[in-house]
């Protein structure tokens, strides 16, 4: 099964937006809506940042939002923070078969 | 408190086998889903296996499917990846995570992995 595809890189300067872009199939991002983004800084374990395409788990700061359209999902992080950079991956359901299918992740840049 | 605790990596040779537990607390561990993910050095995530709450149902990634056995133990909160016919590229670090459903659908918490490495 294939990778969701990501922007290997994005940047930004502090206090800018940036959309990090995910697409999929019509089997994974666009036939459900379970996208979730999780953020890894170096080293550490991945956080969840957005569930169900544009949910937010408690805790989450709201400069971070999710969006879907057709196959392709999307992270927006506004108010860029330094300590928003990190890695990111988006994630889908895909049925049951396979099931669950990661993007190969986006490296974001806060310049 | 929430919380996943990976054990069982290590050195292992190309063709050999090694076994990953992960064991819970802080939950009702047999009404969740579990899944492993893994992450080569690196490398993005990878999901590898998931199992539901009361073992019945299992899914594989392809490139893990025939080598790779998902388990549980309700009653020791325990979960577990048999790893069969290990080939280089199965060198990561291995997360167990607990997946919300229902009509929702997400990871979360990530126990903090552990790291297999196939060398000869």
């Amino acid at each position: 099964q294939s990778a969701l595809t990501q922007p290997r890189s994005v940047s930004g300067s502090p206090g800018q937006s940036v959309t990090i872009s995910c697409t999929g199939t019509s089997s994974d991002v666009g036939g459900h809506n379970y996208v979730s983004w999780y953020q890894q800084h170096p080293g550490k374990v991945p956080k969840v940042m957005i569930y169900d395409v544009s949910k937010r788990p408690s805790g989450v700061p709201d400069r971070f939002s999710g969006s879907k359209s057709g196959n392709t999902a999307s992270l927006t992080i506004s108010g860029l923070q330094v300590e928003d950079e990190a890695d990111y991956y988006c994630c889908s359901y895909a049925g049951d078969y396979p099931r669950v299918v990661f993007g190969g992740g986006t490296k974001l840049t806060v310049l | 408190e929430v919380q996943l605790v990976e054990s069982g990596g290590g050195l292992v040779k190309p063709g050999g086998s090694l076994r990953l537990s992960c064991t819970a607390s802080g939950f009702t561990f047999s009404t969740y889903t579990m899944n492993w993910v893994r992450q080569a050095p690196g490398k993005g995530l990878e999901w590898v296996s998931s199992i539901s709450g009361t073992g019945t149902y299992t899914y594989y990634a392809d490139l893990m499917k025939g080598r790779f056995t998902i388990s549980r133990d309700n009653a020791k909160n325990s979960l577990f990846l048999q790893m069969d016919s290990l080939r280089a590229e199965d060198t990561a670090v291995y997360y167990c995570a607990r997946e919300i459903t229902g009509t929702t659908f997400w990871f979360d918490p990530w126990g903090r992995g552990t790291l297999v490495t196939v060398s000869s």
